[in-house]
């Protein structure tokens, strides 16, 4: 059974500082998904990550994918408040997500 | 414009009771998906349905019946609540491998 994991669970960080999300997951995929929550509200899709070495960027945030060591990581760059929310990565297999456990991030002044 | 809408967005009842929710998408794609996120912020798929085929059910209990008239719907009927079954209930579709695109949710609580 495919598992998925997550770390930290929670990240409490100042602006300006940079850190990195870990996303482990247990079999092969070539798909990986991270995804934003903010509370309340749905899943709003940041990157999708295709083959091994990918690697994409958006704003301060920057997700990478290493199929074989089964990791991708997403690298927060000079945090701001706006950043603050729940991220979650998610595996795709056989077109069912499997989602890791999410990270919650809070950027504090 | 909605892409994908559900209905409603808050759902409060009593435990023992049956209750549906709906989901709509518009943007003509062929498969629909509903997953849970429970208290904790875990997110399980629990359905799959590709063209109004039943293509994945992951281990629901039998009380949760998807039902999708045609390809832009599927809805999800719950019989019997219980106090387990409140969580967010998020409707996606997709057009196939690799975009999902998720709906606003529905927040079931069971009293």
């Amino acid at each position: 059974e495919l598992k998925v994991e997550q770390n930290p669970l929670f990240l409490s960080m100042q602006e300006g500082k940079n850190y990195t999300i870990y996303c482990n997951y247990s079999t092969t995929s070539d798909r990986l998904y991270w995804y934003r929550q903010d509370p309340g509200k749905s899943l709003e899709s940041l990157f999708v990550l295709l083959s091994n070495g990918a690697v994409k960027q958006e704003g301060r945030l920057m997700a990478s994918l290493d199929t074989k060591a089964r990791l991708s990581t997403l690298h927060i760059t000079a945090a701001v408040h706006d950043l603050s929310a729940t991220y979650f990565c998610a595996v795709d297999n056989t077109d069912k997500l499997i989602f890791g456990t999410g990270t919650r991030l809070q950027v504090f002044p | 414009d909605t892409a994908v809408s559900q209905t409603p967005k808050y759902l409060v009842t009593q435990m023992g009771n049956d209750k549906s929710i709906k989901c709509e998408q518009n943007l003509g794609h062929d498969t629909m998906y509903w997953y849970k996120q429970d208290s904790k912020k875990f997110l399980k798929i629990m359905f799959s349905y590709n063209n109004k085929e039943l293509i994945i059910n992951e281990t629901v209990p039998n009380r949760f019946s998807p039902k999708s008239p045609d390809k832009a719907h599927l809805n999800l009927h719950i019989n019997s609540l219980e106090l387990g079954d409140s969580a967010v209930y998020f409707c996606a579709s997709s057009p196939g491998t690799p975009f999902v695109f998720f709906g606003p949710g529905t927040r079931l609580t069971v009293l």
